[in-house]
């Protein structure tokens, strides 16, 4: 099946610093990719829909100026967490959606990148 | 490799029960996690299983043998609304999910 990858998979550091994730679909284009928070056995928590070759779409009470989200090519969208505080950190997981045949689409999901924040 | 596998589509009927399985082939085990995602929604948390056994938790119970690396989703007096896709995730030694790539489950009268 189709494969989503993320990196890094994990990342420590200091608070004011701004950490970069990468979300890749690897044997798939996406138009469209997702980015959530989860925290310990509960929902994930959509942050924002990422589309490629425009600005991302933020659910309300997500900061855009401080999760920023690239999408720039149909296999990669960045999410920069800036200036990161302690309570930014979380396990973070992308999605990717695949469409085949018209219009029968799948979300592939991303192993997650846990950020802490010291 | 690491492989979760689930059945792509079920179907069941209105009141009654299913139960949609899950295996594993994992480099490590931390936990075993059931989602179910309404189309167009996020993934909402099910179940966390870490130990062998059943939990169960209104009309939905989940079963965890790790020695056969086994899970499966109960879903009892099925409702329409249960129409969903259910996702299987298990954590590895290194903290990462594993995805399986969901079961999509329609319910009928």
């Amino acid at each position: 099946g189709a494969v989503v990858s993320q990196h890094p998979s994990w990342v420590i550091c200091k608070s004011g610093t701004s950490v970069k994730i990468e979300c890749r679909s690897l044997d798939f284009q996406a138009t469209t990719m997702f980015w959530y928070r989860q925290f310990p056995k509960q929902s994930l928590m959509l942050m924002a829909t990422s589309n490629e070759g425009s600005k991302a779409t933020y659910e309300q009470g997500v900061e855009k100026d401080k999760f920023l989200i690239n999408h720039a090519s149909l296999t990669l969208s960045t999410l920069t967490v800036t200036s990161a505080h302690p309570e930014d950190s979380s396990f973070y997981i992308c999605s990717a959606r695949d469409v085949v045949q018209g219009d029968q689409e799948t979300q592939y999901f991303g192993p997650g990148t846990r950020l802490l924040v010291l | 490799g690491q492989n979760i596998d689930q059945p792509t589509e079920m179907t069941a009927t209105e009141g009654a029960i299913v139960q949609i399985n899950c295996t594993y082939q994992t480099s490590g085990f931390n936990g075993l996690f059931w989602y179910q995602q309404h189309a167009g929604e996020a993934p909402t948390f099910l179940s966390y299983n870490v130990l062998d056994g059943l939990e169960e938790k209104g009309r939905f119970s989940s079963f965890l043998s790790r020695s056969k690396g086994y899970s499966y989703l109960l879903l009892k007096e099925l409702q329409m609304k249960d129409s969903a896709s259910y996702l299987c995730a298990v954590m590895d030694s290194n903290y990462q999910l594993i995805w399986g790539a969901g079961t999509k489950l329609i319910i009928k009268p």
